[in-house]
């Protein structure tokens, strides 16, 4: 079975302060791996996902195989990144992702 | 946004009452999924569509059923809406070769 803990349900930072949103899976094959956001009011959008290895608005994610470990950081925050951010995976073919249950990330000014 | 809509974007109604939700995409995308979202679980799976009238449950199915008659509607019906089904309810197309599952705006649905 797959699943996907993200173990703080409230971050809170001020700005320009250095933020990191912590992901860990479980799943026994290769999984893929992505972040996504969900401003205020607004539907969900992909932020980033591993195997891209992009940096998005300022965030990179690493995965770490060895620690199952996806988390999501930034150097310095901004206001603007206040937003619920999940953590999800999908593993084999059957497309399906699971989710994890989401961090609220508050930056103050 | 994709190309994903959602219909109605709120709605209320009484426990017992029945209640179809729509999805509609112009993608022509294969899969789509059903979420809801509430506080403390985040998202979790209904059900999902790989084809017309090809669906298969998800992780709290129970009280929903879907149907898929047409590759850009994706229809999701409470035969009798409960309170506990008071969510918001999400609907995702996913481009198969990057994985990407694209949101819908979401539904606010309230069981009075």
């Amino acid at each position: 079975a797959q699943r996907v803990t993200q173990p703080e349900k409230l971050l809170s930072v001020f700005k320009g302060a250095p933020v990191e949103l912590k992901c860990n899976y479980s799943y026994s094959g290769s999984p893929e791996l992505f972040w996504y956001v969900q401003y205020s009011r607004q539907r969900l959008q992909l932020l980033l996902r591993h195997i891209s290895r992009e940096s998005i608005k300022g965030f990179t994610a690493d995965l770490n195989k060895g620690e199952t470990s996806f988390h999501l950081k930034k150097p310095f925050a901004q206001e603007e990144d206040s937003a619920m951010y999940y953590c999800a995976l999908s593993g084999g073919s059957n497309y399906k992702l699971t989710f994890g249950k989401g961090t609220l990330l508050t930056v103050n000014p | 946004d994709a190309g994903i809509t959602q219909s109605p974007r709120h709605k209320v109604t009484e426990t017992g009452t029945p209640v179809t939700l729509r999805c509609h995409q112009t993608e022509n995308h294969r899969y789509m999924y059903w979420y809801r979202q509430d506080p403390g679980h985040g998202l979790r799976l209904i059900h999902y569509s790989y084809g017309v009238k090809d669906t298969d449950k998800g992780e709290v199915s129970d009280g929903y059923s879907v149907s898929r008659s047409k590759t850009e509607d994706f229809l999701l019906t409470l035969e009798s809406a409960t309170s506990s089904q008071t969510s918001v309810y999400f609907c995702a197309i996913e481009d198969v070769n990057s994985y990407e599952q694209y949101f819908g705006p979401g539904t606010r649905l309230t069981v009075t």
